[in-house]
């Protein structure tokens, strides 16, 4: 059974990076069928994708925050990890990562989701 | 980006009754569309993808229609374990296109 778990600091100070890792199990990361993304959900609202990687490195970014983001993967470790440049309290949230297919990009497995706050 | 609109945002319905939510897309997404149910302190879980297609172990009391701008989730019979909050996302256009969600629907007891 294919499991995702986040983990990464839960507080980070404005204006800093958020760096968080998502390790894949009982599966591998560099299969050709798949996607690794990552979604958050700030405290009751909805959810907003932030991008996608391929085991290759290729990477795919919301453009909203793009500028901001980095998608790396590690398919030596089965992880890909997620760094968020110059954070403010609005990046506050729940951050999820999650699999998708190739060619379509319906998220079928996701992590539990870790709290990650942004304060002094 | 395709901006996705759900209504109505809370739904109040009894148990045993059917429900009917609806998600719209500012412009076509053909039938690329899931829908996903959240119970509080949970991760998203997939139910319907392709607009119409139950995921793997979902009931049949679930159901998806729709292509284009108009998608419909109906669940015929609200059991106790089905008040979440439902949200849609589609995914036209992937890859390079974003994925974007609708906003949710919050099913709750009447």
């Amino acid at each position: 059974q294919l499991q995702l778990q986040e983990s990464g600091p839960g507080l980070v100070k404005p204006s800093e990076t958020l760096s968080l890792t998502c390790t894949v199990s009982g599966g591998s990361i560099s299969s050709s069928s798949y996607y690794w993304g990552w979604i958050r959900q700030p405290p009751g609202k909805g959810l907003e994708w932030i991008g996608s990687i391929y085991y290759s490195g290729s990477t795919y970014y919301n453009p909203s925050l793009k500028s901001r983001v980095t998608i790396s993967v590690d398919t030596s470790k089965n992880q890909f990890s997620l760094k968020l440049s110059s954070v403010t309290a609005a990046d506050t949230a729940v951050y999820y990562c999650a699999r998708h297919m190739t060619a379509v990009a319906e998220l079928d497995y996701w992590g539990q989701g870790t709290l990650v706050t942004v304060s002094s | 980006e395709i901006v996705m609109t759900q209504s109505p945002a809370t739904l109040s319905v009894s148990p045993g009754e059917r429900a009917t939510l609806s998600c719209r897309a500012s412009q076509s997404v053909s039938s690329n569309l899931a829908w996903y149910q959240q119970k509080p302190g949970q991760a998203p879980r997939l139910l319907i993808y392709g607009a119409s297609t139950r995921a793997t172990g979902i009931p049949a009391r679930f159901s998806g229609s729709g292509s284009g701008t108009e998608f419909t989730l109906t669940i015929s019979s609200l059991q106790s374990e089905d008040f979440a909050v439902y949200y849609c996302q589609q995914y036209n256009n992937w890859p390079p296109g974003a994925l974007t969600f609708g906003g949710g629907t919050k099913v709750e007891i009447k």
